[in-house]
């Protein structure tokens, strides 16, 4: 089953708007949350990412928002623009777990013009 | 430029048959990984490697073999015993350590005729 629940599956925002996805874990041994972004035909990569000892981190447009206490965190996409189209992922992994990640199903966002 | 190279991009199989998947990076990781990634089911892990002669399986390991005979090169085999092979494979690597980000290739699509 799945260690990282997603949501939602696929989201429709109009350029300019923001675009916000949700994450939940159970693992209370998971101490690094990631989120990657994968345009069609490609490979993800490395958006942004977070620990559990800041309850907020911002790059750019994009903001990681954590809680710790609801094992819960999301990425909110500040002033969506039709480029931002694409799949993203979180992920979360434990420490010593020889990097392995535990993927959410990955959320579908269609920024339109 | 550093990177990861998959190879072949598209890859068909018959019944029955084995394929191997080549991925190589000269990014000077240690670690390299194998995901597998099918519609609305995030990525997961098949096998990883964090050294050279040495690799672990990940989540759905069955009717896969890897070797690690370079660094550089970490190669996939899809056998005959993985009944649902119809997927896309994705390789990444990393530093070895906690929390070091993953670099993703552009993938290998794979079909059964």
């Amino acid at each position: 089953q799945q260690q990282v629940k997603q949501s939602p599956q696929s989201l429709i925002v109009q350029k300019g708007g923001i675009s916000i996805i949700n994450c939940a874990y159970e693992n209370t041994a998971f101490d690094y949350f990631p989120w990657y972004q994968q345009f069609p035909g490609k490979g993800p990569a490395l958006l942004i990412a977070i620990r559990p000892d800041v309850s907020e981190k911002k790059e750019g447009r994009f903001t990681i928002s954590f809680n710790k206490s609801a094992k819960q965190f999301s990425l909110h996409i500040m002033d969506s623009q039709p480029g931002d189209s694409a799949t993203y992922f979180c992920a979360a992994s434990k420490r010593n777990s020889w990097g392995k990640l535990q993927f959410g199903a990955g959320t579908q966002v269609v920024v339109t013009p | 430029d550093g990177g990861i190279t998959q190879s072949p991009k598209y890859l068909f199989r018959k019944e029955g048959q084995n394929v191997t998947l080549s991925c190589e990076q000269n990014l000077n990781h240690d670690a390299m990984y194998w995901y597998r990634q099918d519609p609305g089911q995030g990525l997961r892990l098949i096998y990883y490697s964090q050294i050279v002669n040495d690799f672990q399986k990940g989540d759905i390991a069955e009717g896969y073999s890897v070797s690690r005979e370079k660094k550089e090169s970490f190669p996939l085999t899809v056998t005959s015993a993985q009944k649902n092979p119809t997927a896309f494979y994705l390789c990444a690597s990393s530093f070895t350590g906690s929390h070091q980000p993953q670099h993703f290739g552009d993938g290998t699509r794979l079909s059964i005729l």
